[in-house]
């Protein structure tokens, strides 16, 4: 059973601070991995993918992937109420064609 | 280009009803992916369609199918509802696998499927 953890929060953080999501998974052939924003009674949007090891960044957004460790995480520097949603972690293994996703990590931005 | 269109957005059926939710992925995807979410269970994955085909399917009963047709464009068929179906109906488009990595799935606005 493939497993993707996410510490469910919520996560609170003040305007302009950085916040950090984490993301654990279960399987060890895992090649893609992918960062989810959900707003409330929306449908969710991709932020961020990355598939190697190391870090990946886009605008205020850092994605850190450690296959070692089994773990991926993501960075939100200067955070905005905006920013203020659900990020869900979603991992896919070697030629699989199918997401195993966590149940989201709920970030609230305090202005 | 135009996003992932899913219809109808909100559904009210009744227990032992059947259902079809539709899709038209992003023009040039060819891979459709459907999923469930349940604030209990989160996303769960239903199954997937390239050209046509269906190469994964998730733990779910047969009551839940699917199809894609030759434009790419899915359907998914629930029989016999139940109350627990009560969710969100995700579809999502990419452009499908590259090598070993897969490229990002796009989702749509999803189906609100409410069983009485």
């Amino acid at each position: 059973q493939k497993e993707v953890e996410q510490n469910s929060g919520p996560l609170s953080v003040p305007e302009g601070a950085i916040a950090s999501l984490n993301c654990t998974y279960s399987d060890r052939v895992s090649q893609s991995f992918f960062w989810y924003r959900q707003y409330s009674g929306k449908s969710p949007e991709l932020i961020m993918s990355i598939y190697s090891n190391g870090d990946k960044e886009d605008g205020r957004f850092t994605a850190q992937l450690n296959k070692a460790s089994q773990y991926v995480s993501l960075l939100i520097r200067d955070s905005q109420p905006s920013d203020s949603a659900t990020y869900l972690c979603a991992v896919a293994g070697a030629g699989s064609y199918q997401l195993t996703f966590g149940k989201g990590t709920k970030l609230s931005v305090i202005p | 280009k135009a996003g992932v269109t899913q219809t109808p957005r909100y559904l009210i059926k009744t227990r032992g009803q059947q259902v079809t939710l539709s899709c038209s992925p992003i023009s040039g995807h060819r891979s459709v992916s459907w999923y469930q979410q349940t604030p209990g269970q989160g996303l769960q994955f239903l199954f997937e369609y390239f050209s046509e085909t269906q190469r994964n399917k998730g733990n779910f009963p047969g009551r839940f199918s699917g199809r894609q047709f030759s434009n790419s464009r899915s359907e998914m068929n629930v029989s016999t509802l139940e109350l627990g179906d009560s969710a969100l109906y995700l579809c999502a488009s990419s452009l499908g696998p590259d090598g070993n990595s897969n490229s990002p799935l796009h989702f749509g606005n999803g189906t609100r499927l409410t069983v009485t």
